[in-house]
């Protein structure tokens, strides 16, 4: 199946700061989302962007298929988008139907 | 808007015992997937389910079982349950399988095995 790394693992950021999260994947895809899952284990959807580019509030998001990653945009860190954000993918081949995860980037956003 | 509904939030066993997660998917939606995510891991999937056939299998113990029913909505069953089975258990439904629709997952069910 397609693989999904997530770059970096952990982030440190203080309140206010700008910060860029990557996926990369291993083929072509056709479903790439991103997830914020907060401290109570809610796997929070933030973008499904297969393609092309996105924003919502102070969070964008960009993937480049062709060049096989994605990156995700946070603007003005807030404490409250501390946790773990996920990339994950499905490849478009025929025999992948499933939302393979990466092992996520761990966010603390320090007052 | 609906979302996807699982049952129960929580959930504590002790070893050996059974058990058995509910998801009831997003209206229309007929594909559910099934992921169990240990703690500090990412989600894995499981098995996933389209028009009540299974359609894809992940790395899911034998000790698991799951099906989906007439209704659309999908029951994970739990054997012989072991203390490494303690973990967020996440459904999620898309309106199918494979075409790159997205995917609304539920809340989780914390599993506890003591």
């Amino acid at each position: 199946g397609i693989q999904v790394e997530q770059s970096p693992p952990d982030l440190i950021l203080q309140e206010g700061a700008n910060s860029t999260l990557r996926c990369n994947f291993s083929d072509s895809v056709n479903n790439l989302q991103w997830f914020h899952q907060n401290p109570w284990g809610q796997l929070i959807n933030l973008f499904y962007i297969p393609s092309g580019t996105k924003q919502n509030g102070r969070l964008s998001a960009t993937t480049v298929a062709t060049e096989r990653y994605s990156l995700l945009y946070i603007s003005s860190s807030q404490t409250t988008d501390s946790g773990v954000y996920f990339c994950a993918a499905m490849g478009s081949g025929s025999n992948d139907y499933k939302l393979s995860f990466g092992a996520g980037t761990t966010v603390t956003v320090r007052a | 808007a609906a979302g996807v509904i699982q049952s129960p939030r929580h959930l504590i066993k002790e070893k050996r015992e059974t058990a058995t997660l509910k998801c009831y998917p997003i209206p229309r939606h007929d594909t559910v997937y099934w992921y169990q995510q240990g703690p500090g891991q990412d989600p894995q999937f499981l098995i996933s389910f389209y028009e009540k056939m299974q359609s894809d299998k992940g790395s899911i113990p034998d000790r698991f079982s799951a099906q989906q029913f007439s209704d659309y909505h999908s029951e994970l069953n739990m054997s012989s349950l072991e203390l490494g089975d303690s973990a967020l258990y996440f459904c999620a439904s898309s309106p199918r399988a494979g075409d790159g629709s997205p995917l609304h997952f539920g809340n989780g069910t914390r599993l506890t095995v003591t």
